[in-house]
């Protein structure tokens, strides 16, 4: 079968440095997503991951190793605005196209 | 170039009654998902289209959901007599045609709740 796991609930505190984690199982793997999702908004695209290593996109980086079928998103100069959830997904058994399957996010708060 | 569109954005109906939800892909996109939200879950797939074809039902309700794209037109997710547990947000995302594994554009979703 299939699972993605990440933390629930993580808290920080603005100008800090936190990283959300997330582990996954999957049959025949095709890469990993991270979206963002502000409270009653859409997820919106933050990275795509489907080789080793880290990729750095401005204050936010993705990190996978399909070995340990485990990814983080790094955030870094963390902004208030940077409260909201963030959803690690997967391919659907490694088709391309198909439909993503998703974890149940970690809940980011930033604090002053 | 608009985003994926989505309406209405809020939806009433009583138990029993039918719900009619639309999506609009970005321009150039020929394949839809739709996804359902509960509460303080993650998304749940439901269904994946193309144009005029239903590619994957695997996570849609056999009963009382459907769903279609015409060839003209929004996509439909279509659920008739709603019950309580029905209540969630229902998000559509859109990506291009192309081979490889694309990023999903998610629209702002419909939020139905059931009276």
């Amino acid at each position: 079968g299939q699972n993605i796991d990440q933390p629930t609930e993580m808290t920080a505190t603005e100008g800090a440095i936190v990283q959300i984690n997330c582990t996954y199982q999957t049959s025949g793997f095709n890469g990993l997503f991270w979206y963002q999702q502000h409270a009653g908004e859409a997820p919106t695209f933050l990275s795509y991951n489907v080789l080793d290593g880290l990729e750095e996109k401005g204050r936010f980086s993705s990190f996978l190793s399909r070995s340990k079928g485990y990814s983080y998103l790094l955030l870094k100069e963390l902004q208030m605005k940077d409260s909201a959830s963030y959803l690690c997904a997967v391919p659907r058994g490694g088709g391309s196209q198909g439909n993503l399957i998703f974890g149940k996010g970690t809940k980011l708060s930033v604090k002053p | 170039n608009a985003g994926v569109m989505q309406n209405p954005r809020h939806l009433v109906r009583r138990r029993g009654q039918e719900a009619r939800l639309r999506c609009s892909p970005m321009k150039g996109h020929s394949h839809v998902y739709w996804y359902r939200q509960l509460p303080e879950e993650g998304l749940k797939f439901m269904v994946y289209l193309q144009k005029e074809n239903i590619i994957d039902e695997s996570g849609m309700p056999k009963e009382r959901f459907s769903a279609e794209f015409p060839k003209e037109g929004p996509s439909i997710l279509r659920i008739q007599q709603v019950v309580r547990g029905d209540s969630a947000a229902y998000f559509c995302a859109s990506s291009p045609r192309t081979s490889r594994v694309n990023e999903q554009f998610f629209g702002p979703g419909t939020r139905l709740t059931v009276l």
